[in-house]
């Protein structure tokens, strides 16, 4: 079972709306978070790193959110745009080393 | 500052062939780590090194190979080409591996 879980598979969503997309992770211990978003054909590209004393970090239209107790995190577009479409992935890093683990990514539509 | 470059962008192999990848580092990033990324698999952690000494390495088996010179520029060797390669290959630099950057990836089709 992968340690880090991300839903929805995948999301389509309507220009200038709103999405939240999760992160459910059982890596331990727990190091950081991180969100990335890869465009199709691109390397991913970091929007937000969180340890474990963040609970909120944002970056422009995306916040990121970790609960560190029930081991969640969701990443939260405000006024999706068309160049929002993309996967995000999810990394959370264990231990001193950062061994990290990926999710398996959202890909998310967003439609004029 | 110049982002993270790869070479070659795309590549086809045949079955049993070698391969190596090329990786240049943002300038002033001793970190250098690779990934294979596939449709099934998603992203998988293969090697990083760190001032020419590998530091860490994924559960890859021993034909992915790589090495950092001491200008922090990265290769990665691939031999005994299998189908199951078939993947994008990234590469990210970083200061110490906290912050990643990623380059554009390399596409190796094995046929």
């Amino acid at each position: 079972k992968n340690q880090v879980e991300q839903s929805p598979q995948s999301l389509i969503i309507l220009e200038g709306k709103n999405c939240t997309l999760q992160c459910n992770y059982t890596v331990s211990p727990f190091s950081n978070l991180r969100w990335y978003k890869q465009d199709t054909g691109r390397g991913p590209v970091s929007l937000t790193i969180m340890t474990f004393s963040e609970n909120t970090k944002s970056n422009g239209r995306y916040t990121a959110t970790l609960d560190a107790d029930t081991k969640q995190s969701s990443l939260h577009i405000t006024a999706s745009q068309l160049s929002d479409s993309a996967s995000y992935i999810c990394v959370v890093s264990a231990g001193g080393n950062n061994d990290m683990r990926f999710g398996a990514g959202t890909r998310l539509t967003v439609k004029p | 500052k110049a982002g993270v470059t790869q070479t070659p962008r795309y590549l086809i192999k045949t079955r049993g062939q070698q391969v190596t990848l090329s990786c240049s580092p943002i300038s002033g990033h001793r970190s250098v780590s690779w990934y294979q990324q596939t449709p099934g698999q998603g992203l998988q952690f293969l090697f990083e090194y760190f001032s020419e000494t590998q530091r860490n390495k994924g559960n890859f088996p021993g034909r992915f190979s790589g090495r950092q010179f001491s200008n922090s520029r990265s290769e990665m060797n691939v031999s005994t080409l299998e189908l199951g390669d078939s993947a994008l290959y990234l590469c990210a630099s970083s200061v110490d591996h906290y912050e990643q950057y990623f380059g554009p990836g390399t596409r190796l089709t094995v046929t």
